[in-house]
């Protein structure tokens, strides 16, 4: 069965510092997407992608995050300069072309700042 | 502006019993969909059961059924015969009809299965 893939599952960084975290969507798949869920709460939507660019971001999204497929396959969350806060476990999702098809998620990066 | 509420953060059930998870949304639009994700010690997030608006039957996926209320906005998940490998924390979460739309999630609710 397909999936999505991320990776590393677990990454620590020092504050201040540049982290990428990647996945690999399923193949066939058009939307992307990045959710947030920080320890012991919701899950909330970062950003969504289709076509090359955002389609949709939240206020979370600010100038410290950037979104991008770089080869056709990947599909990857930067964020530049991590702070406390930003430690939490991130999902990849993707969904097909047909609305009727669901997202499927990655099963998740765990950062840490330190 | 959607939103999605689950006031119950946590249950207990006694394995083989029956268990219920509330879960009311609040929007507008007439085309969308509900679903359940359960979510395990893992921490990945796992699809249980899906709804689309437009259908009045109910879905079911084995062990997992909706009672799906749409003019009470409503969208319980019951969970028939629980067993040990079902407790873990349950999101309910919608997302409009438009097929790139964003999927937003209820706070959850953890579940518990007594031995």
């Amino acid at each position: 069965e397909p999936e999505v893939t991320q990776t590393p599952s677990h990454q620590v960084t020092q504050m201040g510092q540049e982290v990428i975290l990647r996945c690999v969507p399923i193949s066939n798949h058009l939307y992307f997407y990045w959710y947030r869920q920080i320890l012991g709460q919701k899950v909330e939507f970062l950003v969504s992608f289709y076509n090359n660019e955002i389609s949709e971001k939240s206020e979370i999204f600010d100038d410290q995050f950037s979104v991008e497929r770089p080869d056709g396959s990947n599909f990857t969350l930067k964020i530049r300069s991590t702070k406390l806060e930003d430690s939490a476990m991130y999902f990849c999702a993707s969904s097909g072309y047909d609305a009727n098809t669901e997202a499927f998620f990655g099963q998740g990066t765990r950062l840490t700042v330190v | 502006a959607q939103t999605v509420t689950q006031s119950q953060p946590e249950m207990s059930v006694q394995e083989a019993e029956t268990v219920t998870l509330s879960c009311t949304y609040d929007t507008s639009e007439s085309d969308y969909y509900l679903f359940w994700y359960k979510q395990p010690p893992s921490r990945q997030m796992i699809l249980v059961i899906r709804q689309e608006a437009y259908k009045q039957q109910n879905a079911t996926e084995n062990r997992f059924s909706v009672n799906f209320q749409k003019a009470a906005k409503s969208f319980s998940l019951k969970i028939s015969d629980s067993q040990l490998g079902d407790a873990a924390m349950y999101f309910c979460a919608y997302r409009r009809g438009n097929r790139d739309d964003k999927i937003i999630f209820g706070k959850g609710t953890r579940l518990h299965i007594l031995p």
